[in-house]
């Protein structure tokens, strides 16, 4: 079984779209999170969940919203697509009050 | 910014151990130091953590130097599917935020 998965694994779309990805675990975690990893390849906090509640927000966009409908999902919208967007995104997951942070495989998003 | 030095990229014989040297000069005291990997293309894999004593699991041991300025992973024997980027990361436990810096590019050569 998947401890975390992500859909979709590709995301290919245009700027100005607005589009999600979803993210789930199955671990029982109470923590939940999302990175960004650019062209570059630095791996970037974004934002972490504690039971559905925002804890961290690493002054991304406010494009970005991320939704935590309940504590086993963390989903990332993103309105006005940009170029720049264009990266993967990880969601990961963990008990709160440790830092063995479990990671999903990962959407890789391209904007044209 | 990361908190961590590590070199750019390492290559080791497959069957040998690999050493992945990490410095923190500027840790404090309730900091830990924590490994992750990442093999192409996937997301990133814990490995290890610790505080001040020497740790040791199935994947790696952790040597940390008594004044906690450097940190030293240990596969003791490589193989191929250890070929990955290597993170040496520094935070305080329940931080909630890792911070990764470049790594180490670590090759294991057959």
């Amino acid at each position: 079984d998947t401890a975390v998965s992500q859909t979709p694994k590709y995301l290919v779309t245009q700027m100005g779209n607005d589009k999600s990805i979803k993210c789930e675990q199955n671990l029982g975690h109470d923590t939940m999170y999302w990175y960004k990893q650019d062209s570059k390849k630095f791996l970037k906090i974004m934002f972490s969940y504690n039971n559905k509640e925002l804890i961290i927000n690493e002054t991304v966009p406010n494009r970005f919203s991320p939704k935590s409908p309940d504590k086993a999902h963390l989903n990332l919208h993103i309105n006005s697509l940009e170029l720049g967007d264009s990266a993967v995104y990880f969601c990961a997951s963990s008990y709160r009050g440790f830092d063995e942070q479990f990671f999903g495989p990962g959407t890789r998003l391209t904007v044209l | 910014d990361a908190k961590t030095t590590q070199p750019p990229s390492m290559d080791c014989a497959e069957g040998r151990a690999a050493n992945l040297p990490c410095n923190h000069s500027t840790i404090s005291g309730n900091e830990y130091v924590y490994w992750y990997r990442q093999i192409h293309s996937q997301g990133p894999q814990y490995i290890i953590h610790g505080l001040k004593n020497n740790e040791t699991n199935e994947m790696a041991s952790l040597i940390i130097t008594e004044d906690r300025k450097s940190s030293t992973l240990i596969l003791p024997h490589a193989t191929l599917r250890d070929t990955a980027v290597y993170y040496c990361i520094v935070s305080t436990q329940g931080a909630q935020k890792l911070v990764f810096g470049q790594g180490t590019r670590l090759t294991i050569n057959p």
